[in-house]
């Protein structure tokens, strides 16, 4: 199985911030990645797929670059709205796997 | 609009089994593969179960592989978790998630919340 682990598991922002999170894949694969925001009590949304592509309606301060074992989401100019937390999922090869999680907080 | 909404959740005694179901509205179910992905309280998303279009194609994560059954009704635009010999380690809020094609998941159910518990 690929183990999918994300850095750093917690990230204290302030509104107007960029913010970076990093999921590491521990076996290589091209660009089969996709970032998923989650708040609390709320259901997983899909923001970014294949490593970078933007679902449509996503505002375009969400951000995904990334292949191999290093994936990144950037959330540029933070706003109230993102505070959540947000996981990488790969879907290169059965069984898919999720990261851990990144809670992203107010500071 | 685009829907899917989760039923059968609740309590169950370990050893137990539970049945959920997934009804789907908005879109052509049909043409869509579905999945489970699950949440245990306070942790991360773990993928449970996915079907293809026809049921054809199922694939089990092995945490569940024996115990769990996915199946479809493209008729009644519902997909089902069949969960058997529940654990109290299966306790977690279960999700419907369609399918993007290339199995990320493009569009949630609000969850059923599961507890296994005597």
């Amino acid at each position: 199985d690929i183990q999918m682990t994300q850095s750093p598991f917690t990230l204290s922002a302030s509104v107007g911030d960029t913010v970076t999170i990093t999921c590491r894949a521990s076996q290589s694969f091209s660009n089969w990645l996709a970032w998923y925001q989650q708040k609390p009590g709320k259901a997983p949304k899909l923001l970014i797929y294949k490593a970078s592509g933007l679902k449509s309606g996503v505002p375009s301060r969400f951000s995904g670059s990334g292949s191999g074992t290093e994936f990144t989401l950037t959330i540029s100019s933070l706003q109230p709205d993102d505070f959540a937390t947000y996981y990488c999922q790969q879907y290169n090869s059965y069984p898919w796997t999720f990261g851990q999680g990144t809670k992203v907080e107010i500071k | 609009e685009e829907q899917l909404v989760e039923s059968g959740g609740g309590l169950v005694q370990p050893g137990g089994s539970l049945r959920l179901s997934c009804a789907a509205s908005g879109f052509t179910f049909s043409s869509y593969e579905m999945n489970w992905v699950r949440q245990a309280p306070g942790r991360g998303l773990e993928w449970v179960a996915y079907i293809s279009t026809s049921g054809s194609t199922i694939f089990y994560a092995d945490s569940v592989k024996g115990r769990f059954t996915i199946s479809r009704d493209n008729a009644k635009n519902s997909v089902f978790l069949q969960m058997d010999s529940l654990r109290a380690e299966d306790t977690a809020v279960y999700y419907c998630a369609r399918d993007s094609g290339s199995y990320y998941f493009d569009f949630w159910g609000q969850g059923t919340l599961v507890t296994v518990s005597s």
